[in-house]
């Protein structure tokens, strides 16, 4: 049974870059897109992007000047940064695994909270 | 492309059949999937490509719909089913959630 972790600095500094891992347990990376999802406080869910096993991405648009996915299959990990927050990048973040051609996501991680404060 | 749940929230009983709709802006096909959140929990998938089932999902729910117009529905509504419930396209990027609608007692 396949299992998503995330993890990751909890707190970090307005204009710094915030970085999470999400760990792939139970199974293969092999043929699945990856996806980052995140939630503001009290608010919806917001896609962030996405990375396919081989590396090809693709990112929300407002945000896309900010974000890098990255994927490490040796190490069943996906990766994301988004640089020069702001107290608006405070929200749970959660990574996914998604299925290609319909892009649901079927397996979930727990959530990590990140707040950016100074 | 957008997607807008409606209504926003809603009351209800255990028992009563419940129906949440998903709009999106332009046509879909039927490339919309629909997930339940409880409090303080990630998201889990229900239903997927509009009206399959994900596996161990309990068959009270149900969807329909395809272009633009899509619904979910819970035949008969249990304690464990209060939540709140986000549509999301997958027909093109970005990806897109609705801005869910919460089932309350």
């Amino acid at each position: 049974q396949v299992q998503l972790q995330e993890s990751g600095p909890g707190l970090v500094k307005p204009s710094e870059t915030l970085s999470l891992t999400c760990t792939v347990s139970g199974g293969s990376m092999t043929s699945y897109y990856w996806s980052w999802i995140r939630q503001p406080p009290g608010k919806g869910l917001e896609w962030i992007g996405y990375i396919y096993f081989s590396g090809s991405t693709n990112y929300e648009s407002s945000l896309k000047s900010r974000v890098t996915i990255s994927v490490d299959t040796s190490k069943n990990q996906f990766s994301l940064r988004l640089s020069s927050v702001t107290a608006a990048d405070t929200a749970v973040y959660y990574c996914a695994r998604t299925y290609g051609g319909d892009f649901y996501m079927d397996v979930w991680g727990k959530g990590t909270t990140v707040t950016v404060s100074s | 492309i957008q997607m807008t749940q409606s209504p926003s929230s809603l009351s209800a009983s255990v028992g009563d059949r419940v129906t949440i709709t998903c709009r999106a802006s332009q046509s879909i096909s039927t490339f919309l999937n629909w997930y339940q959140q409880k409090p303080g929990k990630a998201p889990k998938l229900l239903i997927y490509t509009a009206s399959s089932l994900q596996s161990g999902v309990p068959s009270r729910f149900s969807g329909s719909g395809s272009g633009t117009d899509f619904t979910l529905t819970i035949s008969s509504l249990q304690p464990e089913d209060f939540a709140t419930y986000y549509c999301q396209q997958g027909y093109s990027t970005p990806l897109a959630f609705g801005g869910g609608t919460k089932v309350e007692i």
